[in-house]
């Protein structure tokens, strides 16, 4: 059964760090992994999709990397700004099935 | 491309009450997804249709939820006789067809129940 865990579940961090979020799953066996952004009260916006053939996407001051053999992504934010702070989530498809696990997500609080 | 909408957007409804809710998904993608998200949790997988086939169901979506899409098109889901536990938002979600596994998701903004 694929799990999810995101660590850490909370993060305050000063305008202009880079930063590190961390994704596990326990089933290595995935097509793809996914991060998505969501802010209070909204839907999901998707960041990066890493297939399982890739082991790094790229996309503005965001990259995300992907171990499969080790259950393990990332997400690597360059230079902080306020607008960043929302809660990032990844999710990773059960194998065999095209059903989303997701992780509960890193809040992530960027102070100006 | 206006992406993928949802409405209504929030919906208060009394215990025991059936309410519905609609997905319009991206136009030419043919994969939907429903799922559910109570706060400060991730969202849970509910059901998945590709085409008008509802694909796979989770144990989540116990008797009292039914979702269709009846043309392929738009989704809509049905819960009935709710409860206060179904309180929760409601987030819909399209991807685009692929050869082999499954694609990239784009989500809508969702729908919020509350239920009283």
């Amino acid at each position: 059964k694929q799990e999810v865990t995101q660590i850490p579940a909370a993060l305050s961090v000063p305008e202009g760090e880079n930063l590190v979020l961390n994704c596990s799953f326990t089933d290595s066996a995935i097509y793809n992994l996914q991060w998505f952004r969501q802010d209070p009260g909204k839907g999901l916006t998707s960041l990066l999709l890493i297939q399982s053939s890739q082991r790094e996407q790229t996309s503005g001051r965001l990259n995300a990397s992907l171990d499969k053999s080790s259950g393990r992504s990332t997400l690597y934010i360059a230079a902080s700004q306020p607008g960043d702070s929302a809660t990032y989530l990844c999710a990773v498809p059960t194998s065999g099935t095209y059903k989303y696990i997701f992780g509960t997500g890193t809040r992530l609080k960027v102070l100006a | 491309d206006t992406g993928v909408s949802q409405d209504p957007r929030h919906k208060i409804t009394k215990r025991g009450q059936n309410v519905t809710f609609r997905c319009d998904p991206i136009s030419e993608h043919n994969r939907l997804y429903w799922y559910r998200q109570t706060l400060g949790q991730g969202p849970e997988f509910l059901t998945y249709f590709q085409n008008e086939a509802q694909l796979e169901k989770s144990r989540l979506l116990s008797d009292r939820f039914s979702a269709e899409r009846p043309k392929g098109s738009f989704s809509t889901l049905e819960i009935q006789r709710t409860e206060q536990g179904d309180s929760a938002m409601y987030l819909c979600a399209s991807s685009p067809w692929r050869d082999r596994g499954p694609s990239e998701q784009f989500f809508g903004p969702g729908t919020r129940l509350t239920v009283l």
